[in-house]
């Protein structure tokens, strides 16, 4: 099975400051990496798909970029709605897998 | 509008059995290939199965492998997911998701439904 490690696992930060989340495949998956953010007892909602494409109506300030086995998400300028645990999942593979999860904190 | 609506949820003991649905209404469910994803209390997300859009090809998770039968009713707009030999860490919020065909990502969710295996 495909194991997906982000890092890192949690990070505290300000509204305003410019993040990076990235999740590594342990080996290549093309681009077919997708980033969900989840907030407590909700579902997950998807961010990004094909790696890099931003889903409809999601903001412009998040985006992702990588293929093979390094990705990347990042949120040019948190807000304070983007406090939430983000997880990258590999659809290229059955089984699907996803990263453990980072928690994007309120510093 | 697109909605999954995930039933069946409960309380049950060790070893028991549940059936899980996944009601889906907005669009021609019969198209879409689907799959169950679950999240045990404070932990991250676990991908389960997956079910294609015929019910032809079907796919699952290690950790239930043997115990857990995905399967669909196209007539009836319905997903479902029966748990067997139910152990104490399949204790979690089980959602269903729609699955976009190209990427395979998962667009669509339900709000999930709450398993909780205790004696």
């Amino acid at each position: 099975d495909i194991q997906m490690t982000q890092s890192p696992s949690s990070l505290s930060a300000s509204v305003g400051d410019r993040v990076t989340i990235t999740c590594r495949a342990s080996q290549s998956i093309s681009n077919y990496l997708n980033w969900y953010h989840q907030k407590p007892g909700k579902a997950p909602k998807l961010l990004i798909y094909a790696a890099s494409t931003l889903q409809s109506g999601v903001p412009s300030r998040f985006s992702g970029s990588g293929s093979g086995t390094d990705f990347t998400l990042t949120i040019s300028s948190l807000q304070p709605e983007d406090f939430a645990t983000y997880y990258c999942q590999q659809s290229y593979y059955n089984p699907r897998t996803f990263g453990q999860g980072t928690k994007l904190e309120i510093k | 509008e697109v909605q999954l609506v995930e039933s069946g949820g409960g309380l049950v003991q060790p070893g028991g059995s549940l059936r899980l649905s996944c009601a889906a209404s907005g669009f021609t469910f019969r198209t879409y290939n689907m799959n169950w994803v679950r999240q045990a209390p404070g932990k991250g997300l676990e991908w389960l199965s997956y079910i294609s859009y015929s019910g032809t090809t079907i796919y699952y998770a290690d950790s239930v492998k043997g115990r857990f039968t995905i399967s669909r009713d196209n007539a009836k707009n319905s997903l479902y997911l029966q748990l067997h030999s139910l152990r104490t860490e399949d204790t979690a919020v089980y959602f269903c998701a729609r699955e976009e065909s190209g990427w395979y990502y998962l667009a669509y969710w339900g709000q999930g439904t709450l398993v909780t295996v205790s004696s």
